[in-house]
């Protein structure tokens, strides 16, 4: 049973530059939301896609976008990249998008912006 | 006032020693909690989750969410040198979908 995938595994970008993030769910799931994780904090929420439509969304100003294709898959645009976007991105599959379904996690993307 | 908060820690333990870990929340609306271990340099990995008021078990992991009194804790019994990491406490709320608020994590470290 594949877990959550995703790529790349480290990224090194400047400031101003466009990255774009993948990730492949879990199997079985359809539903994919995106965070940001700060060293030493918690993950913040970036937004979530199901049913290729975006269906929440965290305090993130519009250079995060993201799409979701019709196999589940899905990727995180940044736009204008910023010293304080540099983070470790992480992507959650789950079954379903209500509070009640458990999200797993894949390896993350480190993102650092110079 | 954050939404989720969890001591930072460290909390030390000796080995087979119970760990107590806590977390509070602010939003009554809350509806299920989640605990996720995070090793360093790793993402977050689903340990268990918990919708109603009490306990859940699950081997050496015991959940135990008091809504009434805004609090979610994880009990870790006879704790191993490989459960040091940092846990994190997730509450997602109901008319929010699927997004999970996260605390900071709470960086635990068993002695042997």
């Amino acid at each position: 049973d594949a877990g959550v995938t995703q790529s790349p595994t480290h990224l090194i970008k400047t400031r101003g530059q466009q990255v774009t993030l993948r990730c492949s769910p879990k199997s079985g799931h359809d539903t994919v939301s995106w965070y940001q994780q700060a060293l030493g904090q918690g993950p913040q929420f970036i937004f979530q896609y199901y049913e290729e439509e975006e269906r929440q969304r965290g305090n993130f100003p519009d250079r995060f976008s993201g799409h979701q294709f019709p196999n589940y898959s899905s990727e995180l645009n940044v736009n204008a990249l910023l010293l304080g976007d540099s983070a470790l991105y992480l992507c959650a599959s789950s079954l379903g998008q209500g509070a009640g379904y458990e999200q797993y996690f894949g390896p993350g993307t480190r993102l650092t912006v110079t | 006032q954050k939404e989720v908060e969890q001591n930072s820690g460290p909390l030390s333990v000796p080995e087979g020693a119970i760990a107590s870990l806590n977390c509070t929340y602010s939003d009554r609306g809350s509806q299920s909690f989640f605990w996720y271990r995070q090793y360093s340099g790793k993402s977050p990995e689903l340990i268990m989750f918990i919708y109603s008021n009490g306990d859940k078990e699950d081997g050496r992991f015991t959940a135990q969410l008091n809504k009434a009194s805004q609090y979610v804790s994880l009990l870790i019994r006879d704790s191993q040198p490989s459960d040091s990491a940092t846990y994190l406490c997730a509450g997602a709320i109901y008319n929010q979908g699927g997004k999970l608020i996260f605390g900071q994590g709470t960086e635990l470290s068993v002695k042997p």
